[in-house]
């Protein structure tokens, strides 16, 4: 039979707004996540990334927050722009693992 | 630098054939991998590469070969294509550093295979 793709959790943002995405992590033993922008047919571009040690990081624009005790991240963005529109996806890993495992990712759209 | 690249960009196969799925990377990086993705879900690892002559399974390995020969090449192959693997596949390269895998991981642009 005909098999139905899933949906991906998708957010919706009037530019120059300011955007969440959120993503929840299952593995205690990983120390370094890394947030990923995809665009349509394009492969995935680093965003920022955060070491277990820290709780907040800053890049330009964005920043991603880590809460270890509810195993959960999350990517904003300031003032989106129209080239923000993409899939985001959250990866973790543990030093010395090679296996980066990825979220389920976030469609996020912004509203000219 | 052309980073990663990926051949070809867009496949149809169908069921029963085999093909190899070309991935080059031209700095010097001794760490490469294959993820697939299917719409609604993340990337998937299927088999990684520390160095030439080292491979090992990722997450979803079935229905797929690798190796490494050189640092440049790691080619994936489908040795009989099911329609199950139709997807887009990511090859992938980074480096080690003295602490493990570097930050940052260098992603092809991808390459459509629709199985028939």
């Amino acid at each position: 039979g005909e098999s139905v793709g899933l949906h991906l959790p998708t957010l919706s943002v009037q530019e120059g707004d300011n955007s969440i995405i959120n993503c929840a992590y299952s593995n205690s033993a990983s120390d370094y996540f890394i947030w990923y922008k995809q665009e349509s047919g394009k492969g995935p571009q680093f965003i920022i990334d955060i070491r277990s040690n820290m709780d907040k990081r800053q890049g330009q624009r964005v920043t991603v927050l880590l809460n270890k005790t509810v195993k959960h991240l999350s990517l904003q963005i300031a003032a989106t722009q129209p080239g923000d529109s993409a899939v985001y996806f959250c990866a973790e890993n543990n030093f010395g693992n090679e296996k980066l495992t990825f979220g389920t990712g976030t469609r996020l759209t912004i509203i000219p | 630098n052309a980073g990663v690249t990926q051949t070809p960009k867009f496949q149809v196969l169908k069921t029963g054939q085999s093909m190899t799925l070309q991935c080059a990377q031209d700095m010097n990086h001794e760490y490469m991998s294959w993820y697939r993705q299917d719409p609604g879900m993340g990337l998937r690892l299927i088999h990684y590469s520390v160095g030439a002559g080292i491979t090992d399974q990722g997450e979803v390995p079935n229905g797929y070969n690798v190796s490494r020969s050189t640092t440049e090449d790691f080619p994936l192959r489908l040795l009989s294509a099911a329609p199950s693997q139709t997807s887009v596949y990511f090859c992938a390269s980074s480096y080690f550093t003295g602490t493990g895998l570097s930050d940052t991981i260098y992603f092809g642009e991808g390459s459509w295979l629709t199985v028939v």
